[in-house]
């Protein structure tokens, strides 16, 4: 099974300020056929189900603000908020969906410093 | 718009059996896999199971192999999911997910509570 190892457990940040959130997989998570990770950031409110970020590590979903981003490569997965919002308060996961299981980070809380 | 609503959960005892439906509307069901993610209280997400287009494809989580079963019928647009032999650790909430190159649309969840 793919691990999916999220850092840190918790981050608080100020208003306006950047926010980065890490993922590291036990394995590479290349889709060969068109050289992208198979990678996807969530965002989860409380009592909500959880919404697309990012998906493919740094295709924005339609409709997410453009503060967020998604990089890396190989094993490493970064998620960036550029520009800490009120709204952005939530617990953030990422996701593998190269093979089966297909395994979630444990998620980061984020929360207002 | 996609909308998918599950139904059917609730409170059972260990040993136990529920049925999950997941109505599909908005698309075409048979295009696409659907998988089961769960999450207990104050918990993070646990992948289940998962269903192919025509439901010749099954895969489950370690966790539940031998004792649930997904399938659809893509003629009445649902999916389900047959949970037999539930344990405490079974107690989540169960969403519904249509996949494509990811999870791109989830359910609201339904609440299933195991306890005696």
């Amino acid at each position: 099974d793919i691990v999916m190892t999220q850092s840190p457990d918790s981050l608080a940040v100020s208003l306006g300020e950047r926010a980065t959130i890490n993922c590291k997989s036990s394995q590479p998570v290349l889709y060969s056929p068109n050289n992208k990770n198979r990678i996807t950031w969530y965002q989860q409110k409380p009592g909500q189900s959880p919404k697309v970020l990012i998906y493919w590590a740094s295709t924005r979903e339609a409709g997410v603000p453009d503060r967020f981003s998604g990089s890396g490569s190989g094993t490493d997965f970064t998620l960036t908020i550029s520009s800490l919002q009120a709204e952005d308060v939530a617990v953030y996961y990422c996701h593998q969906y190269y093979s089966s299981p297909y395994t979630f980070g444990q998620g980061t809380k984020l929360e207002i410093k | 718009e996609v909308l998918l609503v599950e139904s059917g959960g609730g409170f059972v005892q260990p040993g136990g059996s529920l049925r999950l439906s997941c109505a599909a509307s908005g698309f075409a069901l048979s295009d696409y896999w659907m998988h089961w993610v769960r999450q207990a209280p104050g918990k993070g997400l646990e992948w289940v199971s998962y269903v192919n287009n025509d439901g010749s494809g099954t895969v489950y989580a370690a966790s539940v192999r031998g004792r649930f079963t997904v399938s659809r019928d893509n003629a009445k647009n649902t999916v389900f999911l047959q949970m037999n032999s539930l344990r405490a650790e079974d107690t989540a909430v169960y969403y519904c997910v249509r996949s494509t190159d990811y999870f791109d649309s989830w359910g609201q969840g339904n609440v299933v509570t195991v306890s005696s």
